[in-house]
């Protein structure tokens, strides 16, 4: 069955380091998506892609990137990691736009 | 930007409970999805529902687009169905917003 997922589940690490969060889609969708989950402020757009080679910032960019060179793949990058990236990071994608997003399972990230 | 405002904020209700969730956005928008999220913390898609009504199983949406307002009916609630609830707008770019959803506690 085609499916998202998200690698690491859990990862602890230290402020000041560089961190990268995977996303594999196998629905060959053109559109996904990073968002992040904090108490308080729900679910926030990090970046988003539309195909390989587009990138686009979202509302809460500040601190991350993202690279697309290929259909399946959107890995998260935090250059240097701060504590209030201390979080539950989310990847979604979906066929057309606009359209149902599915999600993969998270990966909790601690900064200390 | 888009405001998204849904209520109740926290619902308890006995197993067999029917109940309605309510999700209220503050301009037009031409995508719209609940989504559930379940107490392990994977969040489902539950309907992509710009407009109009749809069904599946116990569950049903109904968006009133021109009102701004959409409404999720969870029938002859289960156990299952515990956890936080979540609409999302947007508009054709896929980028969705998100409310602070509703905390959903279905007991025995």
């Amino acid at each position: 069955d085609a499916e998202i997922t998200q690698s690491p589940r859990h990862k602890i690490t230290e402020t000041g380091r560089q961190v990268t969060l995977a996303c594999h889609q196998t629905w060959n969708h053109n559109n996904m998506f990073w968002y992040r989950q904090d108490l308080g402020h729900g679910l926030r757009l990090i970046h988003y892609s539309y195909g390989v080679q587009d990138t686009n910032k979202g509302e809460v960019s500040d601190g991350y990137s993202v690279s697309r060179s290929n259909t399946e793949d959107l890995p998260l990058t935090l250059e240097s990691a701060a504590s209030s990236q201390t979080s539950v990071y989310f990847c979604a994608s979906s066929r057309g736009l606009p359209d149902t997003q599915y999600f993969g399972p998270g990966t909790r990230l601690t900064v200390l | 930007g888009i405001q998204v405002e849904q209520s109740p904020p926290d619902l308890i209700l006995q197993e067999g409970a029917n109940s309605t969730l309510r999700c209220n956005f503050s301009d037009s928008v031409n995508n719209l999805q609940w989504f559930h999220q379940n107490p392990w913390g994977q969040l489902i898609n539950l309907f992509y529902i710009p407009s109009g009504t749809k069904q599946n199983g116990r569950l049903s949406a109904t968006t009133v687009a021109t009102e701004r307002y959409s409404l999720l009916y969870i029938s002859s609630s289960q156990t299952t169905d515990s956890g936080v609830y979540f609409c999302a707008v947007g508009g054709n770019t896929g980028k969705l917003i998100f409310g602070q959803g509703t905390t959903l506690q279905v007991k025995p």
